[in-house]
């Protein structure tokens, strides 16, 4: 069964770092590219960038290049989303999800999704 | 970048009731259309790729058409367990990965 298997909840100070992590099971995990998409509370979905952990292979969203990094160690099965200097802004439920085998960019299987909160 | 606009944001329909939500493009996207169902707390779902075809799984309740800058998605008859908001997602221009804006979806 794939399941995509997220990390914890966190809650952080502005201008602190955070790495929230997503574990692939159930399939070659570095062969799917996988995304990331934010959620502000209350809001809609948005696409922040991709990677494909086979070579790490990085496309951003223009929006999001350069306030965040991702990551993937194919080794470990596992992508990363990280900050170096967080805002309140940051808070938000943030996805991960797979990109199947396919010439069509749609996203298949999604992680349970991690809830950042940033706050003095 | 291209733009995705969903209507209606909202609807209340009721058991049985045909749904109907559109999205349109600020421009040809050919059919690079995906459709997803997000309940409350829960990650996304997908539903329809390539604008018309049905995700392994899914109800054949759910459907979608279109092309170019026009695309519809249709509940055939709405069910309790279909209230969720729904999102379109155009993927004609990587890195430009765009959803809409949602259509929250209720039982009257």
């Amino acid at each position: 069964e794939v399941q995509l298997v997220q990390s914890g909840a966190e809650v952080k100070k502005p201008g602190e770092s955070l790495k929230i992590s997503c574990k692939g099971a159930g399939y070659n995990f570095a062969s799917y590219w996988i995304g990331w998409v934010r959620q502000m509370p209350g809001k809609g979905l948005e696409w922040m960038g991709v990677i494909y952990p086979g070579d790490s292979k990085t496309r951003y969203s223009p929006s999001f290049q350069g306030q965040v990094t991702i990551s993937a160690d194919k080794s470990f099965s596992t992508a990363y989303l990280q900050w170096s200097s967080l805002k309140a802004s940051d808070t938000a439920i943030y996805y991960c999800a797979r990109r199947p085998h396919s010439t069509t960019w749609r996203f298949d299987y999604w992680g349970q999704g991690t809830l950042v909160t940033v706050s003095s | 970048d291209i733009q995705m606009t969903q209507s209606p944001s909202s609807l209340s329909a009721s058991v049985g009731d045909r749904v109907t939500i559109t999205c349109q493009a600020s421009q040809d996207i050919s059919n690079y259309l995906n459709w997803y169902q997000q309940k409350p707390g829960k990650a996304p779902k997908l539903l329809i790729y390539d604008a018309s075809n049905l995700e392994t799984e899914v109800p054949s309740r759910f459907s979608g058409s279109g092309s170019g800058t026009d695309f519809t998605f249709t509940i055939s008859s709405l069910q309790p367990e279909d209230i969720a908001t729904y999102y379109c997602q155009q993927y004609d221009n990587l890195p430009r990965l765009t959803f809409g804006g949602g259509t929250k979806v209720e039982i009257k």
